[in-house]
């Protein structure tokens, strides 16, 4: 079974403070999502990575995935209050389980002006 | 297109009540997943469709449960006898299968609450 681990489960900053949010597990994943959902909405993705190593950005937001393709970080370089969520890492099955994602429990991000 | 439609939003049913959700997926997406989801948690997997046929399924997923899509477009969950520890958010997502890279795109779930 393949398992993500996140970390912090629970963030709350000020206005204007950076932040880095983990995602890990011991197992190899094809691929490396992370979403944001707000409270009574699905989830929604953000960004896709594929490559160990791969660095993506957007916007204030940089995605990171391991050069093992085990683990990937989320920072955030000057939240603002529309940043705050829940965001979610969710890895990508291989093999006969292609397609399906497997999520990490997810970190509830709260800024404060 | 406007996305991935799921119904109803909100159900509240009375312990051992049968309940059916449905969703429509994004027209072009041949893939379809059921998710569920508990306050303070990441979605789980519950089963996936690629077109009509169900390719997998979750073994958290009790035999109260069935997923059906029939002709591949939109798909129904049933919960039979429901249970209080149903209580959760169903999410409903869609994607093609060649670009499961791309990521899903979710509806907005169905919020069920058994009394």
């Amino acid at each position: 079974t393949q398992l993500l681990e996140q970390s912090p489960q629970f963030l709350s900053i000020q206005e204007g403070e950076n932040l880095t949010v983990y995602c890990n597990s011991s197992s190899v994943f094809s691929s490396l999502q992370w979403y944001r959902q707000e409270p009574g909405e699905g989830p929604v993705l953000l960004v896709t990575v594929v490559t160990g190593g791969e660095v993506k950005k957007l916007k204030r937001l940089t995605f990171q995935f391991g050069d093992a393709r085990k683990d990937s970080s989320l920072h955030i370089t000057a939240a603002q209050p529309g940043d705050t969520g829940l965001y979610l890492c969710a890895g990508g099955a291989g093999g006969t389980s292609y397609g399906k994602l497997t999520f990490g429990q997810g970190t509830i991000l709260t800024v404060h002006p | 297109d406007t996305g991935v439609s799921q119904n109803p939003r909100h159900k509240i049913t009375k312990r051992g009540q049968n309940v059916t959700f449905r969703c429509d997926p994004i027209s072009e997406h041949n893939r379809l997943y059921w998710y569920r989801q508990t306050l303070g948690q990441g979605p789980e997997f519950l089963t996936y469709f690629q077109n009509e046929a169900q390719l997998e399924k979750s073994r958290l997923l009790s035999d109260r449960f069935s997923a059906e899509r029939p002709k591949g477009s939109f798909s129904t969950l049933e919960i039979q006898r429901t249970e209080q520890g149903d209580s959760a958010m169903y999410l409903c997502a869609s994607s093609l299968s060649v670009k499961t890279s791309y990521g899903y795109t979710f509806g907005s779930g169905t919020r069920l609450t058994v009394v």
